[in-house]
């Protein structure tokens, strides 16, 4: 199936802790996206790559950063989580001026 | 910087009803417009893409406007069905680079 698939589904973990979440596209789109819905269900974006460059970064904390080996992966790594951390992560992509595909969201919880 | 903002945030009709789901936009520089559905716990599907030089996308009992001038976009839903009860997202991208910037959404429900 085409599509964009992230893992895991749903991240439970301590305070303090790093985790990361995997992003991968099989759609041969030029650009990826990292968004964050908070718990009033909003959706802004993080970040965004276009052949492996960061073009957007939306005054997100240092302690968030996107790894992209390759134009079909963008993964996401989280330092020293905090309460407020938590929240559904979405990624996506698109191509062009076309529409975007999001993955299933990955629910982060902090505790 | 874009805003977007969706009205109504809630509405609650019985089925078979047409109904209608306003979009608006502060900034008319856009490439496209995109609606979405997203069910509760679940991702974002998509729904219908307007590129900025169309006025207008169909797809089934679904159809969605938009007015980039004015800065409007409305998704008409006919005949609504118990099944369309959802989150509604309107989302536009703007030049560049940008991403999409979101509404805050339209959650339906759809009264059997």
């Amino acid at each position: 199936d085409t599509a964009v698939s992230q893992t895991p589904k749903y991240l439970v973990t301590q305070m303090g802790n790093d985790k990361s979440i995997k992003c991968e596209q099989n759609l041969g789109h030029d650009t990826m996206y990292w968004y964050k819905q908070d718990s009033k269900k909003f959706l802004k974006i993080m970040f965004s790559y276009n052949n492996k460059e960061l073009i957007i970064n939306e005054t997100v904390p240092n302690r968030f950063s996107p790894k992209s080996p390759d134009k079909a992966h963008l993964n996401l790594h989280i330092n020293s989580l905090e309460l407020g951390d938590s929240a559904v992560y979405f990624c996506a992509s698109s191509q062009a001026n076309y529409g975007y595909t999001f993955g299933s969201g990955t629910r982060l919880t902090v505790v | 910087k874009q805003e977007v903002t969706q009205i109504p945030a809630a509405l609650s009709v019985p089925e078979g009803e047409n109904l209608v789901l306003n979009c608006s936009f502060t900034d008319s520089a856009i490439y496209n417009l995109q609606w979405f559905r997203q069910d509760p716990g679940k991702g974002l599907t998509s729904l219908l893409l307007i590129q900025s030089s169309q006025r207008e996308q169909t797809s089934g009992r679904l159809n969605a406007s938009l007015d980039k001038s004015s800065g409007r976009s409305t998704l008409y839903i006919a005949a609504s069905q118990p099944g369309d009860s959802a989150t509604y997202l309107c989302a536009v991208k703007g030049g560049g680079a940008d991403g999409l910037t979101f509404g805050k959404g339209t959650h339906l429900i759809i009264q059997p």
